[in-house]
């Protein structure tokens, strides 16, 4: 397993700012995704950030509003842009070896937008 | 198109009971990957069992079992003598393996109130 931390683990922001969100795991790993949880709600995948390469956005989310970073193995940032109080939910990272094992999931980081 | 499904919403059981959280999931793909996680009132994310399409062993670890039926495509966990720590959330989660995305499908998740 690996150990995951994000940064910062919640916080309340205006609308109209941006908010960067950072991962760092304690091992390398191949894959890291990004996920969106509101309250109460399951998990939807925002996009999967592999380091040398762009990140692949799912359905519903764009890289203008939601730019990822994954500079290398260990590392990865996902901004929030342009804030709406819409965007108010829990945001984790997680992270796989490979693309058939378990993936781990960081903390999440809680951002309101007021 | 892939899916999958918890139609359970909520449980309350009385600490020492038995319980079973069905899963029930929907894919084209032969090589595939399920999963569940619990996710207790911390937030964090657990991972408990992972399982390929070929093997469709049941597996016991503790109190905890997972049935595979691949003829019903469910995947359903039981809890045996079910404790209060056992509260939380339970997601079930798919991964296809065909496409090379490997991303997860989550199921909606069913919320275990386990009562003393």
């Amino acid at each position: 397993s690996a150990v995951i931390s994000q940064k910062p683990s919640r916080d309340i922001c205006q609308r109209g700012t941006s908010l960067t969100i950072q991962c760092q795991v304690d091992s390398q790993v191949t894959m890291m995704f990004w996920y969106r949880q509101q309250p109460g709600q399951s998990l939807t995948l925002i996009a999967t950030a592999n380091q040398g390469s762009e990140a692949t956005y799912e359905s519903g989310f764009v890289i203008d509003k939601f730019p990822i970073s994954r500079p290398n193995l260990t590392f990865s940032t996902l901004t929030v842009s342009n804030m709406s109080p819409e965007d108010s939910s829990i945001y984790l990272c997680s992270v796989a070896c490979w693309g058939w094992d378990e993936q781990y999931f960081g903390p999440g980081t809680r951002l309101t937008v007021t | 198109a892939q899916k999958v499904t918890q139609a359970q919403t909520e449980i309350s059981v009385v600490e020492k009971e038995d319980v079973t959280l069905d899963c029930v999931y929907e894919t084209r793909d032969t090589t595939y990957y399920l999963f569940w996680y619990k996710q207790p009132p911390s937030g964090e994310l657990v991972f408990l069992i992972r399982r390929n399409s070929f093997d469709e062993q049941n597996e016991i670890s503790g109190r905890y079992s997972w049935n595979f039926q691949k003829s019903t495509s469910s995947f359903n966990f039981t809890i045996t003598a079910s404790q209060v720590v056992d509260s939380a959330v339970y997601f079930c989660a798919l991964s296809e393996a065909d496409s090379g995305t490997y991303k997860y499908i989550f199921g909606t998740g069913t919320r275990l109130k386990v009562l003393a």
